[in-house]
């Protein structure tokens, strides 16, 4: 069971907005960055937004993340079929002296 | 091209040890923090264990803590992951990360798949 909590699946239709959850606690979310990552089936995970809110560079503007107390959020909007992947929220946990990724989402597009 | 590239996976025995290696190009691995995640089959992605740029401080998870070990060869520019005691639920694809912006790993290895069992 992990320490960060996604929602197991997420789906929409092409040309819709999804957000994804990541809910954490008060040593990890609400004091250190959050990144989130993609994960398209048999390739390794993607970095698509670190600092709580930033993309790195080649990453679409229709990806989007925040952050607020114990919580963060990624938002893709626009959504392509090419956007179904697994999408993992990561941050550092101070108490633990861990990294801590979320339990992963599944994006399906209708 | 800055690149990562894991080697030396494959099937072990329960109890057996392996070393994994993380070669990199590109960038030097001892200005960077570099950690070492794995998938095991059809599961999400899990934190094994972290080292600093200087490599005095290491990290790691409490599931292989006292059974792995993670160090660098500046000479070599890689990444190694030492791995005794293995055991079943130790079976993954095993990726080596550059940890970089804000604490966040932006480069990432193909993985390399290590198999425990009998």
């Amino acid at each position: 069971q992990s320490v960060l909590t996604q929602p197991p699946s997420v789906s929409a239709a092409p040309g819709q907005k999804v957000t994804i959850s990541c809910s954490g606690s008060s040593s990890n979310i609400a004091k250190n960055y959050v990144s989130w990552y993609q994960q398209v089936a048999g390739t390794a995970p993607k970095l698509l937004i670190f600092g709580s809110d930033e993309r790195p560079s080649g990453i679409p503007d229709r990806f989007s993340g925040s952050k607020s107390g114990t919580s963060a959020t990624l938002g893709i909007t626009g959504l392509q079929t090419g956007d179904e992947a697994d999408y993992y929220c990561e941050a550092w946990d101070s108490s633990l002296s861990s990294v801590l990724f979320g339990g992963g989402t599944k994006l399906t597009v209708l | 091209e800055v690149q990562l590239v894991e080697s030396g996976g494959g099937l072990v025995q329960p109890g057996g040890s392996l070393t994994l290696s993380c070669a990199a190009s590109g960038f030097i691995v001892s200005s960077y923090e570099m950690n070492w995640v794995r998938q095991a089959p059809g599961r999400g992605l899990e934190w094994v264990s972290y080292i600093s740029s200087s490599g005095g401080t290491i990290y790691h998870a409490d599931s292989v803590k006292g059974r792995f070990t993670i160090s660098r060869d500046n000479a070599k520019n890689s990444l190694y992951l030492q791995m005794n005691s293995l055991r079943a639920e130790d079976t993954a694809v095993y990726y080596c990360a550059r940890d970089a912006f804000k604490d966040s790993l932006d480069i990432w290895g193909q993985g390399t798949m290590v198999t425990v069992s009998s």
